[in-house]
C-alpha cells in the first residue's frame, strides 16, 4: 500500500508554454501533498505544501504565480509550472502523507518524479 | 527555521563493511527523523525512520541513532551490499498542533559499495 503515482514521468516543453504535473494517492487519502524540485546531484528542496481543500503554502523564494499548485481532492494534487523557461528544468518530485485513521503519522510517500525540459 | 547537515557526501566501503552517515539538526522542536535511499532517476524510498521519544532503532542491517541533547542523528548500515549503492538522504520534520511537518532534507551521501 501507499503508491504515489506522478504524471507524466517525463515531458519537454518549448519556452513559454504551461506545463502540468499531476501527484495522485492510490490506496490512500492525503490530506497533505508537499511539492520538491531537485537539480542533478543534489537535494530535495520544498516549494509548496499542498493541503486539500484550502490555498497551498509556499517556501520562501517560490514564486506563487509561476508554480500554480491545486489540491482538489484527497487523492490528486496538481503543480502547473506556467510560462516555462530553461531554469525551470528540473526533477519535480511529489509525496503525499498517509494518515491513519486515529493516529497521527509523519510518514512521506514519494511519486516516481516528472523531469521537465524546457527548450 | 529547520537546517540539517550530513556528512559525509560520499562514501566508499568494501562489500561486507559497516557504513556510517551523519546528521544534525538545528531546532530542537524536530521531532520526526526519516532517511531515504534513492537511486539514480528513481524516487526516494523511506528506509528507516525514528521518532524524538526513541534513542534507537533497529531494521536487520540498517539502525538509526538519535542524540536530543546534541541534536545529531546517524544511519548505520552493517554488511554492506553492492546494491546499498545509492544517494542517502536525512531529513528532519516538526510535527505541531495535528499538521504533518514538512521534511528538511540533508545534501545527501553517495554510497558506493565496492564487491
Amino acid at each position: 500500500g501507499a503508491v504515489v503515482s506522478q504524471h507524466p514521468s517525463r515531458v519537454i516543453c518549448k519556452s513559454g508554454t504551461s506545463v502540468k504535473i499531476e501527484c495522485r494517492s492510490l490506496d490512500f487519502q492525503a490530506t497533505t501533498m508537499f511539492w520538491y524540485r531537485q537539480f542533478p546531484k543534489q537535494s530535495l528542496m520544498l516549494m509548496a505544501t499542498s493541503n486539500e481543500g484550502s490555498k497551498a503554502t509556499y517556501e520562501q523564494g517560490v514564486e506563487k504565480d509561476k508554480f500554480l499548485i491545486n489540491h482538489a481532492s484527497l487523492t490528486l494534487s496538481t503543480l502547473t509550472v506556467t510560462s516555462a523557461h530553461p531554469e525551470d528544468s528540473s526533477f519535480y518530485i511529489c509525496s503525499a502523507v498517509r494518515g491513519l485513521a486515529g493516529a497521527r503519522t509523519d510518514t512521506q510517500y514519494f511519486g516516481p518524479g516528472t523531469r521537465l525540459t524546457v527548450l | 527555521g529547520e537546517n540539517v547537515e550530513q556528512h559525509p557526501s560520499t562514501l566508499s566501503v568494501q562489500e561486507g563493511d559497516s557504513a556510517v552517515i551523519k546528521c544534525t539538526y538545528s531546532d530542537s522542536a524536530s521531532n520526526y527523523f526519516p532517511w531515504y535511499k534513492q537511486e539514480l532517476g528513481k524516487r526516494p524510498q523511506l528506509i528507516i525512520d525514528i521518532r524524538s521519544n526513541v534513542g534507537e532503532k533497529k531494521d536487520q542491517r540498517i539502525a538509526v541513532t538519535l542524540n536530543k541533547t546534541a541534536k545529531h542523528f546517524s544511519l548505520h548500515i552493517t554488511e554492506t551490499q553492492p546494491e546499498d549503492s545509492a544517494v542517502y538522504f536525512c531529513a528532519a520534520s516538526i510535527f505541531w498542533g495535528g499538521s504533518q511537518g514538512n521534511l528538511i532534507f540533508g545534501k545527501g551521501t553517495k554510497l558506493s559499495v565496492k564487491p
